[in-house]
């Protein structure tokens, strides 16, 4: 069974401050999606990343896949409480075109 | 365009009734989902559609049954509810080119 682990699960931190997630798997995945959830509302899609050791950048968000295409962060510089939410990591399956591994997710609070 | 949309928001059961989720999406795409969200637990894939009249099982199906008559509808039923059903249920639908699930903004079912 192919399992994403996310961590932190929860993270509080004041605002201006710089934080990383991180999703760890021991399988390859052939991609690696992050999505966004708010209160009351279905994930959003922040980034893909398909290639190993790839990184992508979405303003003051960063994203790496691994070399190995096991894992990935992402990296948020100055946090604003507007980033405040639960970060869902899913990996694309190599045995399938349509279905996802999906992290736990990481629910990040910023404080003003 | 409307993007994805559920129905109901919100449904309280009691334990051995029974009631169909519908999920409607504008955006002409071939593949549908039916997840289940809980606490520290991510999304669980319930069943899944890969285009009109075909549907196939996810990681997490009994208890539920799927339809998928017209392709933008994708209908999840629950044939006798239990209290284990209680969870928020999200649809998602994607394009076999874009590799992005849009999400539904989710149901909130409470099996008493």
């Amino acid at each position: 069974t192919q399992l994403l682990e996310q961590s932190p699960q929860f993270l509080s931190i004041q605002e201006g401050e710089n934080l990383t997630v991180y999703c760890n798997s021991s399988s390859v995945f052939s991609s690696l999606q992050w999505y966004r959830q708010e209160p009351g509302e279905g994930p959003v899609l922040l980034v893909t990343v398909v290639t190993g050791g790839e990184v992508k950048k979405l303003k003051r968000l960063t994203f790496q896949f691994g070399d190995a295409r096991k894992d990935s962060s992402l990296h948020i510089t100055a946090a604003q409480p507007g980033d405040t939410g639960l970060y869902l990591c899913a990996g694309g399956r190599m045995d399938s075109n349509y279905q996802l591994i999906w992290g736990a997710g990481t629910k990040l609070i910023i404080k003003p | 365009n409307a993007g994805v949309t559920q129905t109901p928001k919100f449904r309280v059961l009691k334990t051995g009734q029974s009631m169909t989720l519908l999920c409607a999406q504008d955006m002409n795409h071939e593949y549908m989902y039916w997840y289940r969200q809980d606490p520290g637990m991510g999304l669980r894939l319930i069943h899944y559609s890969v285009g009109e009249g075909t549907t196939a099982k996810g990681e997490v199906p009994d208890g539920y049954n799927v339809s998928r008559l017209k392709k933008q509808n994708f209908l999840l039923g629950l044939e006798s509810a239990a209290p284990s059903q209680t969870s928020v249920y999200f649809c998602a639908s994607e394009s076999y080119v874009a590799g992005e699930q849009f999400f539904g903004p989710g149901t909130r079912l409470t099996v008493l």
